[in-house]
């Protein structure tokens, strides 16, 4: 069974730090993807990044870039020169890509940024 | 611009009532997903439809059913309401076969079962 553990329940933030919202995986399928949503209290689900099991590379769009470090299965989200409209719940999620593209979701992590 | 409309953003019922979630997409996806989610619990998904008039269980489907007539409408439904559905509900729409796309959300409804 697939699984995404969030061990990070709430964090605060000073304005203009960087900060990285941790994310760990368990799968037994050699495919997956891995993605990162962040909802703010209005509710919405905005879709920030996404990250393949063979991709070579880490993912980046724009402040946003993911540490993917594929032996220890983790995911962890890095946020760059944050800023006060980064305060939001933060979901990380993964799809096994044989099947139905069904993604599992973890815990979530509620960021606070201080100014 | 992908747009996934979700008929209410607040509603409040009885226990017992009959309940009908709408969604809507209008972005010709093939895969649709009703998720609730909870504090602590993040999303969890109830049901999901890959194609008009197919549907499979999700991980919590005890109490919800879904209907899928048409491509672009997505419905759940409560059968008998009761307080341990009082939840945020959020539906999602996917293109089938493409890895890296993601899934998109509606805003969400905000329901109490009184």
């Amino acid at each position: 069974a697939q699984k995404i553990t969030q061990t990070q329940p709430g964090m605060f933030v000073q304005e203009k730090e960087a900060v990285t919202l941790d994310c760990t995986y368990d799968t037994s399928d050699p495919s997956y993807g891995l993605f990162w949503y962040k909802q703010p209290s209005s509710g919405e689900m905005i879709f920030l990044i996404y990250q393949g099991s063979y991709d070579q590379q880490n993912a980046t769009e724009g402040r946003y870039s993911l540490n993917f470090q594929k032996a220890r299965k983790s995911a962890n989200l890095v946020i760059s020169a944050s800023q006060l409209g980064d305060s939001a719940m933060y979901f990380c999620a993964m799809r096994v890509l044989q099947g139905a593209q069904k993604l599992v979701f973890g815990q979530g992590t509620r960021l606070t940024i201080n100014p | 611009d992908v747009k996934v409309t979700q008929s209410s953003r607040y509603l409040v019922k009885r226990t017992g009532e009959k309940v009908f979630l709408e969604c809507v997409q209008d972005m010709d996806h093939e895969n649709m997903f009703w998720y609730r989610q909870d504090p602590g619990l993040g999303l969890r998904l109830i049901y999901f439809s890959y194609d008009v008039k197919m549907k499979e269980k999700g991980d919590i489907p005890e109490g919800y059913s879904v209907s899928r007539e048409k491509k672009e409408r997505f419905s759940l439904i409560l059968e008998s309401a009761s307080t341990n559905q009082t939840s945020m509900y959020l539906c999602a729409s996917s293109l089938e076969g493409i890895s890296n796309q993601p899934q998109h959300f509606g805003d969400g409804t905000r329901l109490s079962i009184l």
